[in-house]
Order: structure tokens, then sequence, then C-alpha cells
């Protein structure tokens, strides 16, 4: 079974701290992607990367850093937390055959 | 940003009922288009990948068509069960990445 893992399932933070999202993959997935998801709203895509040491911007890169190192890992970073990036943020990596899967989600409050 | 809208945004069916819903999608630079559950607290669950003008898809209960001259999937799913309630996400995918719809909610009353 592919499984997509995230950091923590909730976490709080306050204005201005740097925050680090975690998401690990362990089926050698090339493609990985980071999304927020805020009601109303959708999915929405942040940042995604189809290989180690590649990023593309989404739709929504703004107040976003990611870093990929390693294949298996992704990571999200809030340079400097704010309250509207209160949210539910998804990981989900890829398969060559089309299908994404997705991580449990990582509901962040920032106060 | 691509465009992918959903409707209706929430549906409120009585169990045995037959509902369908309708994601629309850009008809350029298309390679596949996903349908996904996503119930409370749980990851989104993906239930169909299309890629060919009239392709459907079936599974149990729920099937799906897509049209994508036109730009549009449908996916229906008959005689709602109260289990089938959850959020049901469409994402467009180019093969470089994938944009969501805004997801339809159903609730399947007992």
């Amino acid at each position: 079974d592919v499984k997509v893992t995230q950091s923590s399932r909730y976490l709080v933070k306050r204005t201005g701290e740097k925050v680090f999202l975690e998401c690990v993959q362990d089926m050698d997935h090339e493609n990985m992607f980071w999304y927020r998801q805020d009601p109303g709203l959708g999915l929405r895509l942040i940042y995604f990367s189809y290989d180690v040491k590649m990023k593309e911007k989404g739709d929504i890169p703004e107040g976003y850093s990611v870093s990929r190192e390693k294949k298996e890992r992704f990571s999200l970073i809030l340079e400097s937390a704010s309250t509207n990036q209160t949210s539910m943020y998804l990981c989900a990596s890829r398969d060559k055959f089309y299908e994404q899967y997705f991580g449990p989600g990582t509901r962040l409050t920032v106060t | 940003i691509l465009n992918v809208e959903q409707s209706p945004q929430s549906l409120h069916v009585q169990e045995g009922d037959s509902t369908n819903f309708t994601c629309s999608f850009p008809s350029s630079n298309f390679y596949a288009l996903h349908w996904y559950r996503w119930e409370t607290a749980k990851s989104p669950e993906a239930l169909f990948v299309m890629t060919l003008n009239g392709d459907e898809k079936k599974k149990g209960r729920i099937s799906a068509t897509l049209n994508t001259k036109e730009g549009y999937s449908y996916l229906y799913i008959k005689g709602s069960q109260p289990e089938d309630s959850a959020t049901y996400l469409c994402a467009f995918d180019n093969n470089n990445d994938m944009r969501f719809g805004a997801g339809t909610r159903l609730t399947v009353k007992p």
C-alpha cells in the first residue's frame, strides 16, 4: 500500500513563527504536491515538485516556500506564519499511472 | 489559474434516491480527469481516473462519464446510502499538476 505521511495532524503556532510541515512518501514517486483546503474553496495548489531539488509554484504560493532535498520528502515552509494561513494542509504524491495519493492532512492554526 | 467548476455545491437526498453532479474543466491541455471521495477526518480517496473522451467508469453504485471536447464529467450515484455522504471532488490533470474543483458535498438522509 502507498503511504503518505505528514508530520503532524494538528499544529498551533503564533503569528510570525517559522513553520515546517513535513511530508514523506514511501513509493518512490517523483511528483509531490502541497495543497490547502478551506471551506467553499476546495483544494488549492500551493507548490509541487517533479524531482529532487525541483519545485514549481501552484496557484497560491505567496507566503510559502518548499524544499525537496530527498525524493521521499517534500517540506512546506511558512517563513512567517500569519492568521490567514490557518487552514488544513494536504500533501500528495503521484505515481506514473496518474493516481494521486494523499496524506492525512495537518490542521494548522495560527494565533 | 485554471477553472474547474463543480455543481451543485451541496446536495441533500433521501436514502434510495439516485443523484448526479457535474464537473466542468478547460478542454485544452487535457490529460486526465480524476474523481475523489472525501469523508470528514479522512484523506481523499481516489474513485476514478478517466483519460479518453467518452470514457465511462463504474464502481458498484457509482459511475462517471467524460466528455473532453466540451469539458465536462458527470458522477452518478444510484440508490444513495447514508455511507455515501461525503464531499466529491473532481480534478483536472494536465500531466504537470492537478487542479481541483471546490467539491460537491453530498448528505444522504436515512
